[in-house]
């Protein structure tokens, strides 16, 4: 059974470009979660969503980044344009439920970004 | 301000000792706590929680105790094994309000010695 599938692993960049992350949750998972993992400020939840819909972006640090939904099996982290302190490692949840926190959230690998 | 503190950023016990980490917090919102465990490269996976109903669970060689007075919870792992060894992250949050949502520790990296 596959679990939350994050690409890429990894992802090199320069300041000024346009990143994309992609996450799978797992199947019939109805929530889905969007991590940040720095050594300043640990590991800290951007925003998630409950059936496709944004329930809480008010970790999303400011407007350069963006979270879509489309459909249940697919959701997107953008961050245009990046800029070196935005390195980081970026994770993907998926739980089932309502998005209540008593849900187990299951959590992808990490796509490790590096904005040079 | 950091809410969810782990104090200690390394353990390091012999295979087949117990091994305590220790998580403190400020928000007496939050009834809700989850240990977490990660190992390199990879995600992190539940281990055990607790509400704060309750100040012990018990699952397996894990024990989670909660001490609402002291704001203070400690993760038991009894009897260590090498594959125990990794960061183990504390978090809590507050059930009634921005469900989903947990504050996280700055996690703590535990090396079981064989």
């Amino acid at each position: 059974d596959a679990g939350v599938i994050q690409s890429p692993r990894h992802e090199v960049t320069e300041m000024g470009q346009e990143v994309t992350l992609r996450c799978k949750p797992i199947s019939g998972h109805n929530s889905l979660f969007w991590y940040r993992q720095t050594m300043m400020r640990g590991l800290e939840l951007l925003i998630y969503f409950n059936n496709n819909v944004p329930i809480d972006d008010s970790g999303m640090p400011e407007d350069r980044f963006s979270a879509k939904m489309p459909n249940a099996s697919f959701s997107t982290l953008k961050i245009q344009p990046s800029e070196p302190r935005d390195s980081a490692v970026y994770f993907c949840a998926s739980s089932f439920g309502v998005g209540v926190i008593t849900d187990t959230q299951y959590f992808g690998p990490g796509t490790r970004l590096t904005v040079l | 301000d950091q809410q969810v503190k782990q104090n200690s950023p390394s353990l390091s016990v012999q295979e087949g000792r117990i091994s305590i980490l220790n998580c403190d917090y400020t928000n007496s919102m939050f009834d809700y706590f989850l240990w977490y465990k990660k190992y390199p490269a990879e995600g992190p996976t539940f281990l055990i929680s607790i509400s704060s109903i309750k100040d012990k669970n018990e699952d397996g060689r894990f024990t989670v105790f909660l001490n609402k007075s002291a704001k203070h919870l400690s993760l038991h792992i009894v009897p260590s094994q090498p594959g125990d060894s990794a960061v183990y992250f504390c978090a809590a949050s507050a059930m009634g309000t921005n469900a989903g949502k947990s504050t996280f520790g700055d996690g703590t990296t535990l090396t079981v010695k064989p």
